[in-house]
């Protein structure tokens, strides 16, 4: 287990309000994820990071933003949130590459 | 982009049965994973694999590089094994590309 932690578990809010959704790990892993698992389309790709200040897109980034200022914390941010960002966000960490990954209890999001 | 196709997507056993899992990919990949998400989901890894077979328990995963295609077998099936089992490839830099998963459901 890699003690990982996100933050918050729900989240209920309206469309256009910006959302930062927090995932913080204990194990030092340089790789972090953040996916969005929606019916019909499985698990997707949003933003990955290799290392404190390094990111990058995935399949499914339009809309979305993230930053890591610090190893542990990995913060994927809705700027203007819309319905069809509704979804189950999961973030996950990897600790050198090519490892099983770890994954977070999930944040289930809707926006109304 | 991998394409990841599993199949089935549903699977209805009856416990004790011998099950297997299928996932094929489109392109050549450093590394196999299999997952596997209970109701109210959190998401377990299973294996990863990058060639030949590994056991755990009464799991075992397989990989056939040239064939580009993985199994996921369970023997002696459980109710407790009613879960999404979900195949994944690559991982470090490229994060994980999905299969949308098997619904399997274990009956007593």
């Amino acid at each position: 287990d890699a003690g990982i932690t996100q933050s918050p578990r729900h989240k209920v809010t309206e469309t256009g309000t910006p959302v930062t959704l927090r995932c913080h790990q204990t194990e030092n892993h340089r790789y972090m994820y953040w996916y969005r698992q929606d019916p019909g389309h499985g698990l997707r790709l949003i933003h990955y990071s290799y290392g404190v200040k390094d990111t990058d897109k995935g399949e499914v980034s339009d809309g979305y933003s993230v930053s890591r200022s610090k190893t542990e914390d990995f913060l994927l941010t809705l700027e203007s949130a819309t319905s069809s960002q509704t979804s189950v966000y999961f973030c996950a960490t990897d600790g050198q590459g090519h490892q099983p990954q770890h994954f977070g209890d999930g944040t289930r999001l809707s926006i109304l | 982009k991998n394409e990841v196709e599993q199949s089935p997507q549903n699977l209805t056993a009856q416990e004790g049965e011998f099950i297997t899992i299928n996932c094929s990919y489109s392109v050549g990949i450093s590394a196999l994973h299999w997952l596997q998400q209970h109701p109210g989901g959190g998401i377990v890894s299973l294996f990863m694999l990058s060639s030949g077979k590994k056991k755990h328990g009464r799991l075992i995963a397989t990989i056939n590089i040239q064939e580009k295609h993985s199994s996921l077998h369970i023997t002696a099936s459980h109710p407790r094994d009613s879960a999404v089992y979900i195949c994944a490839t690559g991982g470090g830099a490229d994060g994980l590309t999905f299969g949308k998963g098997t619904h399997l459901i274990i009956q007593p």
